[in-house]
C-alpha cells in the first residue's frame, strides 16, 4: 500500500519557467512534509519542507504548498535552471521527532531544458 | 562540516556471498537510519538507532539482514547470505537528537549488485 504517491515519473520543462512537482498521500496523520532532491550517485539532499500547520512555506525560488484536504502537496520552482534537473521525492514524516521515520514517494525526474 | 560517509561506495558480489556496508553519521547526530532504495522506487527505511539502540527495526529482513551500532557512532549493515534481490542502493541518514521534525540527512549511498 503506498502511502505517498508522485504519479508523474517526469516533467519536462523550459528553462526560466515554472516547474510543478505534485505528490498525493493517503494517511491523514501525517503532519509533516519534506521535498528531497536526488542527483545521480548521490544520496537524496534535503530541499524544503511544511508542517500541516501550515499551507505554503516559501524558500528562495522553491515553494510548497499543502492542501489538507485533497492530501495534496506540490512543490513549485520558479524560475528553473538547468542545474534543477534531477529526481524529486516527496515524503511524509509517520510519527514525530526522532520517533518517526519518512515514507518517501517514487519520485519524479524532472529535466530543465536551456 | 563534513556529511555522511558511506563505504563502499560500488559492491559487486555473486549470490550467497556475505557482505558488509559501513556508514559513519555526521558528527554529534544522535539518529541514524538505514534505507533500502530499489530502482525507480524512494527510499525504504530498514532500521533506526537512538544512540546505540535499534529503536525501529520491523522492516529489517532479520533472516539475512543485521546492523550494529556498537559505541553510538558509526554504524555497519550486513547481509549473509546475499540474494539477487538484495541488488539496490542502501543509504544511511542521520538526525540530530531533539526537536519535533529533525531533518534526515543522507550520505552518497552504496550500490550493490547481486549477480
Amino acid at each position: 500500500d503506498q502511502q505517498v504517491k508522485q504519479n508523474s515519473p517526469s516533467l519536462s520543462v523550459q528553462e526560466g519557467r515554472i516547474s510543478i512537482l505534485n505528490c498525493d498521500y493517503t494517511n491523514s496523520m501525517f503532519d509533516y512534509f519534506l521535498w528531497y532532491k536526488k542527483y545521480p550517485a548521490e544520496g537524496p539532499t534535503f530541499l524544503i519542507s511544511i508542517s500541516s500547520i501550515k499551507d505554503k512555506n516559501e524558500d528562495g525560488r522553491f515553494t510548497v504548498f499543502l492542501n489538507k484536504s485533497a492530501k495534496h502537496l506540490s512543490l513549485h520552482i520558479v524560475p528553473s535552471q538547468p542545474g534543477d534537473s534531477a529526481v524529486y521525492f516527496c515524503a511524509a514524516l509517520h510519527g514525530s521527532g526522532n520517533t518517526g521515520k519518512l515514507i518517501f514517494g517514487q519520485g519524479t525526474t524532472l529535466q530543465v531544458k536551456p | 562540516e563534513a556529511g555522511v560517509v558511506q563505504s563502499p561506495r560500488y559492491k559487486i558480489i555473486e549470490k550467497k556471498q556475505p557482505v558488509a556496508f559501513w556508514c559513519n553519521p555526521i558528527s554529534g547526530h544522535n539518529t541514524l537510519y538505514w534505507y533500502l532504495q530499489n530502482l525507480g522506487q524512494g527510499p525504504e527505511l530498514l532500521i533506526r538507532y537512538e544512540n546505540e539502540e535499534a529503536v525501529d527495526d520491523s522492516q529489517l529482513p532479520k533472516d539475512r539482514f543485521s546492523a550494529e551500532r556498537l559505541k553510538g557512532v558509526d554504524s555497519t549493515l550486513k547481509i549473509q547470505p546475499a540474494e539477487l534481490g538484495d541488488s539496490a542502493v542502501y543509504l544511511c541518514a542521520s538526525s540530530p537528537g531533539g526537536g519535533r521534525f529533525p531533518t534526515q540527512y543522507f550520505g552518497p549511498g552504496t550500490r550493490l549488485t547481486v549477480l
